[in-house]
């Protein structure tokens, strides 16, 4: 089952850059997308969301883009920081109150000082 | 800011026992759920609470897996017989009544059968 996924598994960066990570779906009943943190021996941690009628949402260094019609979301962090290394989930969601998440496998970003 | 606890952080056990994980949910959520993740899997969804149901579970969670919500803030889930695959990080999570469907994710237990 792959409905969420998540192509890249690692990314590297100088800090002060740009991180770009990519995110791709294939259900279209999916309504809300999230992104969550995780670093070793924690949960994940939420990040941002946002709805399917959005095309961004932006809460301060982080901004995701959304475009419905290519299944295909994206998270920018700018500009990245050595404590922005820590895996990334993409996450969807059906429309009703409640509902699973289904994840996408992860992308790990290593910020070099 | 009010978390998710659960405990233990790690359960060893042998092949065929049972096991409880324990989590305190946050305390005005609603939903509640547990996923799990395989060592170098994706996080999986298992089962979702609301209401004092189950609300939705996955092909995983069979005959050998249970939820209870026994007081108005413990969120259990039980393995009756413990088998080789179940080892993996167990994630218990809630949520409000939120328009994304943002949860909020526990620590995990970390559950090793032998």
């Amino acid at each position: 089952d792959q409905q969420v996924k998540q192509n890249s598994p690692s990314l590297s960066v100088q800090e002060g850059r740009i991180s770009i990570l990519n995110c791709d779906y294939t259900n279209s009943m999916f309504d809300y997308f999230l992104w969550y943190k995780k670093y070793p021996a924690e949960g994940p941690t939420f990040l941002i969301s946002i709805s399917s009628i959005k095309d961004k949402n932006e809460d301060g260094r982080f901004t995701v883009f959304l475009n419905k019609s290519a299944k295909h979301l994206s998270l920018h962090i700018v500009p990245s920081q050595p404590g922005d290394s820590a895996v990334y989930f993409c996450a969807a969601s059906g429309q009703a109150a409640g509902n699973k998440l289904t994840f996408g496998g992860g992308t790990r970003v290593l910020v070099k000082p | 800011e009010p978390e998710v606890t659960q405990t233990p952080s790690h359960q060893v056990t042998q092949m065929g026992q049972e096991v409880i994980l324990h989590c305190v949910p946050i305390s005005n959520h609603l939903y509640f759920y547990w996923y799990r993740q395989i060592l170098g899997q994706k996080v999986e969804f298992l089962v979702s609470f609301y209401n004092n149901e189950i609300s939705e579970k996955s092909e995983i969670f069979d005959d050998q897996f249970s939820v209870e919500r026994p007081d108005g803030s413990n969120f259990t889930l039980k393995i009756r017989s413990t088998k080789l695959e179940d080892s993996a990080m167990y994630f218990c999570a809630s949520m409000g009544q939120d328009l994304y469907n943002e949860q909020f994710f526990g620590p995990g237990t970390r559950l090793t059968v032998l």
